[in-house]
């Protein structure tokens, strides 16, 4: 089946610094959902982006289906910011396949 | 954006007894919701996919008759742990497609904590 591989599992920055993180996939997709889990839990989605360029305040994401690649930028960080980073794909059921998630800790 | 409820939030349960979970998609309609399990520093894990009018189909090793689905109505799917023991003790989540497209809405999540 598809594999799905984020990077770096774990990234630690000072508040206001950038951040790139990224999402690899081992097969064509039809969808591709970047999420924020906050520290209690909840799933926010954060892009519904299976190709291009989409924007939403500091935060934008990249995806390049032909390379089987989506990149997340996190610009000016916030220490709200912090928690884990979730990409999922889906090939045409529905069913989502998750990366392991990429926890990130914004310092003060 | 579209918004799902979990309920409760959060259980402890005594080993042995049964507990329901709620998800509900409130302002749409949904024929198919995903009952997730997420374990501690872990990504989710999909344990069965609930459709509505029809009996769920559960992934690979989840036990049926432990984890009871019923997708009562386009709105509402619950999820039963039965005989519960610790080993259930987990972060359950539910999601749901919006139907428009394949973009998928998340539950809060139930905790739950079986003594």
């Amino acid at each position: 089946g598809i594999q799905v591989e984020q990077s770096p599992p774990d990234l630690i920055l000072q508040e206001g610094a950038n951040s790139t993180l990224r999402c690899n996939f081992s097969d064509s997709v039809n969808n591709l959902q970047w999420f924020h889990q906050n520290p209690w839990g909840q799933l926010i989605n954060l892009f519904y982006i299976p190709s291009g360029t989409k924007q939403n305040g500091r935060l934008s994401a990249t995806t390049v289906a032909t390379e089987r690649y989506s990149l997340l930028y996190i610009s000016s960080s916030q220490t709200t910011d912090s928690g884990v980073y979730f990409c999922a794909v889906e090939q045409g059921n529905y069913q989502l396949i998750w990366g392991a998630g990429t926890k990130l800790i914004i310092k003060p | 954006g579209a918004v799902v409820s979990q309920h409760p939030s959060r259980v402890i349960c005594k080993s042995g007894t049964s507990v329901k979970i709620e998800c509900r998609s409130l302002d749409f309609q949904a024929t198919t919701m995903f009952w997730y399990r997420q374990f501690p520093k872990k990504s989710l894990m999909l344990m069965a996919t609930s459709n509505e009018g029809s009996k769920a189909t559960y992934e690979q090793g989840v036990e049926k008759d432990k984890f009871l689905i019923n997708h009562a109505s386009l709105t509402l799917s619950t999820l039963t742990v039965t005989s519960a023991h610790p080993e259930d003790s987990s972060f359950y989540i539910c999601s749901a497609p919006s139907g428009e497209s394949y973009e998928q809405y998340f539950g809060p999540g139930t905790r739950l904590t079986v003594t």
